[in-house]
């Protein structure tokens, strides 16, 4: 079954550093996300993207962070200038419509971020 | 704006018995859908089981099954003879028109041999 791959699975930086995480969608799917979770806490939700552009984003997703899907198959999210509190596990999903029912997230096994 | 609250952070059930995890929800939206998402300590997501608010029937996934009552809002999962490997965090998440999931804070479950 079609998988959606997240690299690296944990990534260590300092503070103020640019961090790039890295995603491969499903093939077919057209829609794509990002989500968060800060260690014990709820899944958040950061942004969405379609036709290579943003659709939707949460307060969360402020200028520090910015997506782009740069060569049809790759989805990353930067982190431009990392703070403490940008530490989290950051799960990307993919769908093929927008209906979430008729077309599910598919989820990554996430990256484990750590800022120190 | 949607909300999910899921009010036991903790549960507890010993292997083959039956638990309940509840979750209620707030929106305007009169169609959306539901989710049950299990995380184990491996931190991946997994989807349990869903239901679609216009359907009325339950949805029933093998052991897993949900008891979902539209006019109070609430979406609660049971699973029935629980085992060890159901052990891990479980969010309700919400589906509405934006096709994003807005998720509760969890449930932690526990199965006791």
């Amino acid at each position: 079954e079609p998988e959606v791959t997240q690299t690296p699975s944990h990534q260590v930086t300092q503070m103020g550093q640019e961090v790039i995480l890295r995603c491969v969608p499903i093939s077919n799917h057209l829609y794509f996300y990002w989500y968060r979770q800060i260690l014990g806490q709820k899944v958040e939700f950061l942004v969405s993207f379609y036709n290579n552009e943003i659709s939707e984003k949460s307060e969360i997703f402020d200028d520090q962070f910015s997506v782009e899907r740069p060569d049809g198959s790759n989805f990353t999210l930067k982190i431009r200038s990392t703070k403490l509190e940008d530490s989290a596990m950051y799960f990307c999903a993919s769908s093929f419509g927008l209906s979430s029912y008729n077309s599910p997230l598919h989820f990554g096994n996430g990256t484990r971020l750590t800022v120190t | 704006a949607q909300t999910v609250t899921q009010s036991q952070p903790e549960m507890s059930v010993q292997e083959a018995e039956t638990v309940t995890l509840s979750c209620t929800y707030d929106t305007s939206e009169s169609d959306y859908y539901l989710f049950w998402y299990k995380q184990p300590p491996s931190r991946q997501m997994i989807l349990v089981i869903r239901q679609e608010a216009y359907k009325q029937q339950n949805a029933t996934e093998n052991r897993f099954s949900v008891n979902f009552q539209k006019a109070a809002k609430s979406f609660s999962l049971k699973i029935s003879d629980s085992q060890l490997g159901d052990a891990a965090m479980y969010f309700c998440a919400f589906g509405g028109s934006q096709g994003n999931l807005i998720f509760g804070k969890g449930t932690k479950l526990s199965v006791k041999p």
